[in-house]
């Protein structure tokens, strides 16, 4: 599995954009990235998932350059909730596979 | 209902206890999962499990035995745990083989784990 580096922590204001870069040079054909939000004491909850272009849910957009080699996490005009640590994943695209958790970036919303 | 349950919330056991983890999902997920998790620290697999058989055991100690009854429940059972065992014990399932290239994992809240 590709391996993923991320900052390991992030410091934003309430109603700002946040973007955290997530780099993975070995990222393999059948791989997709994916990022993961958890809270203190709960499970990591899934927020969005992309293999290619730009993905937008209700939560978040993911950009991912043709190279596939990095992506970025965009979480629009954040707020307090929003402190999280945040989990970039390369995931294989077989169902029923692991997920192998990196270090995280802590991100912390002040007001 | 995407929850993961999983019971108890917060342990405390002895090194010479016997005690288990209950995670239940009600999602018709094929595939369900333990993890540990220590402060500060991202998860870490230690089990999974496919249509109720161990697919993947992560080399965990064998005082961690894990078990899948039917295709709603998975257990953890401890015996003769260390202290450096303590930790958060995460469940997740997912809809497993059947679920194609966007299985995404739900997770339970996790049981606290302390051991004296």
């Amino acid at each position: 599995l590709a391996k993923t580096t991320q900052p390991i922590s992030m410091d934003s204001y309430e109603g700002q954009e946040v973007n955290i870069t997530c780099s993975h040079n070995n990222i393999a054909t059948n791989d997709y990235i994916t990022w993961y939000q958890q809270f203190p004491s709960q499970g990591p909850r899934f927020i969005i998932q992309g293999y290619k272009t730009k993905v937008t849910n209700e939560v978040a957009s993911l950009f991912i350059p043709a190279d596939r080699k990095s992506s970025t996490l965009s979480l629009p005009r954040v707020s307090l909730s929003d402190t999280a640590v945040y989990y970039c994943l390369v995931v294989l695209n077989q169902a029923g596979t692991a997920l192998i958790f990196g270090k995280g970036t802590t991100l912390s919303v002040s007001s | 209902d995407t929850e993961v349950t999983q019971t108890p919330k917060h342990l405390v056991m002895g090194m010479t206890n016997k005690k288990s983890l209950k995670c239940e999902q009600h999602m018709g997920h094929r595939a369900m999962y333990w993890y540990k998790q220590k402060a500060k620290k991202p998860p870490e697999l230690m089990f999974v499990y496919s249509y109720e058989k161990l697919s993947i055991n992560e080399s965990v100690p064998s005082r961690f035995s894990p078990e899948c009854p039917n295709s709603s429940l998975l257990n953890l059972h401890l015996h003769a745990l260390q202290p450096e065992d303590s930790a958060l014990y995460l469940c997740a399932s997912s809809q497993g083989p059947s679920g194609g290239a966007t299985d995404t994992q739900y997770f339970g809240p996790g049981t606290r784990l302390t051991v004296l």
